[in-house]
């Protein structure tokens, strides 16, 4: 399995507060994804990176900000969660257009 | 609007039988990807391919780029292939432009 962890795996908030995910990488992967999944919408890309200090906006951005300082972390931040932030989150890595391997996911609850 | 449709939503096999997934989509593509979801929630990357037909073990996938369509099967099903089956597409030269289907609920009863 590619080495990809994320944190936390459970997150309960309450509306307004901001909140940070974070997406660890082992593999030395050029590529870093923020997915969210929904009932009756499936998987839709939020953010992803194409390297250190360089990302670019997803289908679902909006509400959305994200950094990549280094190789291995990709972090996801909500400035002021809302409820239709609750979802689950995952993480992916890619070498180029190449196979993409997830993290195990994250949970939110946004109160 | 680019999208992916899957056929069927739901699908309930005997184990043993031969299943097909369809996956559908409306623009011009460079790469698509099929992907499975197990009950648990974990993600697992079955296949990538941009022509032709790849297969590993029982599973083969298909992909006609005239016709914009892929299908995956799953030969001498089991039940633990019971997961959601989910279809994406990178479209355009952006890695960013990455859109999934809504996913196939395959279910293999004993």
């Amino acid at each position: 399995d590619a080495g990809i962890t994320q944190s936390p795996r459970h997150k309960v908030t309450e509306t307004g507060t901001p909140v940070t995910l974070r997406c660890h990488q082992t593999e030395n992967h050029r590529y870093m994804y923020w997915y969210r999944q929904d009932p009756g919408h499936g998987l839709r890309l939020i953010h992803y990176s194409y390297g250190v200090k360089d990302t670019d906006k997803g289908e679902v951005s909006d509400g959305y900000s994200v950094s990549r300082s280094k190789t291995e972390d990709f972090l996801l931040t909500l400035e002021s969660a809302t409820s239709s932030q609750t979802s689950v989150y995952f993480c992916a890595i890619s070498e180029s257009q190449q196979t993409q391997y997830f993290g195990p996911g994250t949970r939110l609850l946004v109160l | 609007k680019n999208e992916v449709e899957q056929s069927p939503q739901n699908l309930t096999a005997q184990e043993g039988e031969f299943i097909t997934i369809n996956c559908s989509y409306s623009v011009g593509i460079s790469a698509l990807h099929w992907l499975q979801q197990h009950p648990g929630g974990g993600i697992v990357s079955l296949f990538m391919l941009s022509s032709g037909k790849k297969k590993h073990g029982r599973l083969i996938a298909t992909i006609n780029i005239q016709e914009k369509h892929s299908s995956l099967h799953i030969t001498a099903s089991h039940p633990r292939d019971s997961a959601v089956y989910i279809c994406g597409v990178n479209y355009g030269g952006s890695q960013g432009n990455l859109i999934f289907g809504k996913g196939t609920k395959l279910s293999v009863k004993p």
